[in-house]
């Protein structure tokens, strides 16, 4: 979608390495999703922001939401092979009713 | 279900063949999604549903989609007389209302081949 970017497009990294992915909206955030997904399966919910400021961690994933630039961050620490996938932002904009518009995604391998 | 379900998880079709993929959202979500998702791409969007009503069509690409929900729970995704590109995996999700808070559940897809 032209609505959201996603940056990088392909991540590699050597197992234990941080990493950060971009998302970032042409539109207001009214809500910011982020899914994980393998190859040829379906989105695994990973976390949903919703306020400016907010961050949330799970294990060793943390998003923020900064809602005056109108962008989230997906932070990794200590990456492994586990981490490897891809990963999708989906944001509520409302510009078309109620749906969720997604990202390219952001292709994740980690090396070990 | 403990999550949303999908079926058939692969399906092959001849070119002009229809095709009906199922989902089986989560019991007690009101909002159920269609997505289309081709390869190396972001899901698109292709319909809303909030109950039984279908309240958002406008990003089925032809009128040989056809999507119901007849009792507001299992829901239906038809595609008439398929074409190559019609070829992408097919995501369903479910939300307990759909609005900012609510999660979004995907299933697994529907990886439709057309040959």
């Amino acid at each position: 979608s032209q609505e959201l970017e996603q940056s990088p497009q392909s991540l590699i990294v050597q197992e234990g390495k941080n990493l950060t992915i971009n998302c970032t909206s042409s539109k207001t955030l009214y809500g910011l999703y982020w899914y994980k997904q393998k190859y040829g399966e379906g989105l695994i919910f990973l976390m949903m922001l919703q306020k400016g400021g907010e961050e949330k961690s799970h294990e060793k994933i943390t998003a923020k939401l900064d809602e005056k630039k109108q962008q989230s961050s997906l932070h990794i620490t200590a990456s492994q092979p586990s981490h490897a996938g891809i990963y999708l932002c989906g944001a509520d904009i409302r510009v078309s009713g109620s749906r969720l518009t997604f990202g390219e995604g952001t292709q994740l391998t980690v090396n070990p | 279900g403990a999550g949303v379900s999908q079926s058939p998880r692969y399906k092959v079709a001849k070119r002009g063949q229809d095709v009906a993929l199922r989902c089986d959202p989560i019991s007690g979500h009101v909002s159920l999604f269609w997505y289309q998702q081709a390869l190396g791409q972001g899901p698109e969007f292709l319909t809303y549903f909030q109950n039984e009503a279908q309240l958002d069509k406008s990003g089925l690409p032809s009128d040989r989609f056809f999507a119901e929900r007849p009792e507001g729970s299992v829901s239906t995704l038809k595609i008439q007389r398929t074409q190559q590109e019609d070829s992408a995996v097919y995501l369903c999700a479910s939300s307990s209302r759909f609005s900012s808070g609510n999660t979004i559940y995907f299933g697994e897809g529907s990886w439709l081949t057309v040959v």
